[in-house]
């Protein structure tokens, strides 16, 4: 079965500028997941989607950070405006089971903010 | 807060020597713990660990829960450069929002 698809690979950004990260989870996988990997760091759970609702959102910096997952399938997430401390890779999973080993991780996307 | 704390962050090895990885947790309302192992990016699953399934095994690679320890170990024995990677521990800490935290990782570099 095909994987975790995201977009772009890498982007390379200004301060102050935004950007969109795009995901497309595996085909019909209802659960969607945005982490935040920084460097030297584990990932850190910034929002959940279940089909089109989101389920979790409180790590989310909401001033700046805004994901949506239209008709419960892909999903984009954007930063605007972006900061130093948002250069990380961004990655996206999907899962179709109750437990974790179901979860799935795209190749994520690498963002740098000079 | 919930935390996972993994050691050591990083590990240098020659081919063919064993390693053991740990992960200690705090976390409200435990479910399962979880191994990745993060070549480039993409995390790639390895075990998960419940309450009901302490020990785990596939070819060079174990775990076993520690549920009275609140911690985990990872053994690799018999290591390849192909294992330089970073392991990553995560704990299921809320069944109900199914929310993964993660340790900062362990990262392997085995030389031949």
């Amino acid at each position: 079965e095909a994987g975790v698809a995201q977009s772009p690979r890498y982007k390379i950004i200004e301060k102050r500028q935004s950007v969109a990260f795009w995901c497309n989870p595996i085909s019909g996988h209802a659960t969607l997941y945005w982490y935040q990997q920084i460097l030297g760091q584990g990932p850190k759970l910034l929002i959940q989607f279940q089909n089109n609702g989101v389920v979790d959102d409180s790590q989310l910096p909401k001033d700046r950070f805004s994901a949506e997952r239209l008709k419960g399938v892909d999903s984009t997430l954007k930063i605007q405006p972006a900061k130093l401390e948002d250069s990380a890779v961004y990655l996206c999973a999907s899962s179709s089971g109750v437990w974790y080993e179901k979860l799935f991780f795209g190749s994520g996307t690498q963002l740098s903010v000079l | 807060e919930d935390k996972v704390v993994q050691s050591p962050l990083s590990l240098v090895v020659h081919e063919g020597d064993t390693v053991t990885l740990n992960c200690s947790y705090e976390v409200t309302n435990f479910r399962s713990l979880l191994w990745y192992k993060q070549e480039k990016k993409a995390p790639t699953f390895l075990f998960m660990l419940t309450s009901s399934g302490i020990e785990k095994k596939s070819g060079r690679l174990s775990s076993i829960l520690d549920k009275k320890e609140l911690s985990s170990i990872l053994n690799i024995t018999a290591t390849q450069t192909g294992d330089s990677a970073i392991y990553l521990c995560a704990v299921d800490a809320q069944g109900g929002s199914e929310k993964l935290v993660f340790g900062k990782g362990t990262k392997l570099t085995v030389n031949p």
